[in-house]
């Protein structure tokens, strides 16, 4: 199994381009999640898909958008990149989601890394 | 104010210390987790607790809900212990997430 995969690992990008993050899991996870990480702040979340075909706002959604294309993969897109999203976004799976009252193990991905100029 | 609090955030050790790393939250969770992130980036969970207190080799996670903190303790440790330790809680609804900034722990041989 390799777990949950992103790409791409490394990105550059310009004030006002667009691009999508790829994330996969194949351990049959009914949650994924896509997070940002900041110096300084920590882990946040952006969204949040539960099971196939839902999505839920996270701490940080404003800028980006999310697409749970089947159980296997969660999207995350940038219409329009700033600046301010230069960060390292990880993407994380679990195997049953809110339904379990957050008793289950986070399963992260390596990062993508992303600098916005 | 930040949710999750961790102290310290820089933490030097000898190798062979005992070692521990605080977590204090302010909201009502339905569990914690520590989590290891390597310098690489890559990000491992290595407990998930709601309560009392969990074992896996050299590394012991301790939680007192009514005190809304946590412990996790690393024996005997290594210099490939080395590495930044993120307490993060999921909050009692169930969609909320915080996370602390991180203990970057540096073993020296």
């Amino acid at each position: 199994n390799a777990g949950v995969t992103q790409t791409p690992k490394f990105q550059v990008l310009k004030t006002g381009q667009s691009m999508t993050l790829q994330c996969a899991q194949d351990m049959n996870h009914n949650s994924m999640y896509w997070y940002r990480q900041d110096p300084g702040m920590g882990l946040r979340l952006i969204y949040y898909s539960a099971s196939e075909g839902t999505t839920d706002k996270g701490e940080v959604p404003n800028g980006y958008n999310v697409s749970r294309l089947n159980k296997r993969e969660f999207s995350l897109r940038l219409e329009s990149a700033a600046p301010s999203q230069t960060s390292v976004y990880f993407c994380a799976s679990s195997e049953s989601g809110g339904t379990s009252g957050g008793l289950e193990t986070q399963y992260f991905g390596p990062g993508t890394r992303l600098l916005v100029l | 104010k930040n949710e999750v609090e961790q102290s310290p955030q820089n933490l030097t050790a000898q190798e062979g210390e005992f070692i521990t790393i605080n977590c204090s939250y302010s909201v009502g969770i339905s569990a914690l987790h520590w989590l290891q992130q390597h310098p690489g980036g890559g990000i491992v969970s290595l407990f998930m607790l709601s309560s009392g207190k969990k074992k896996h080799g050299r590394l012991i996670a301790t939680i007192n809900i009514q005190e809304k903190h946590s412990s996790l303790h690393i024996t005997a440790s290594h210099p490939r212990d080395s590495a930044v330790y993120i307490c993060a809680v999921r909050s009692r609804t169930g969609n909320q997430f915080y996370f602390g900034t991180g203990t970057s722990l540096t073993v020296i041989p």
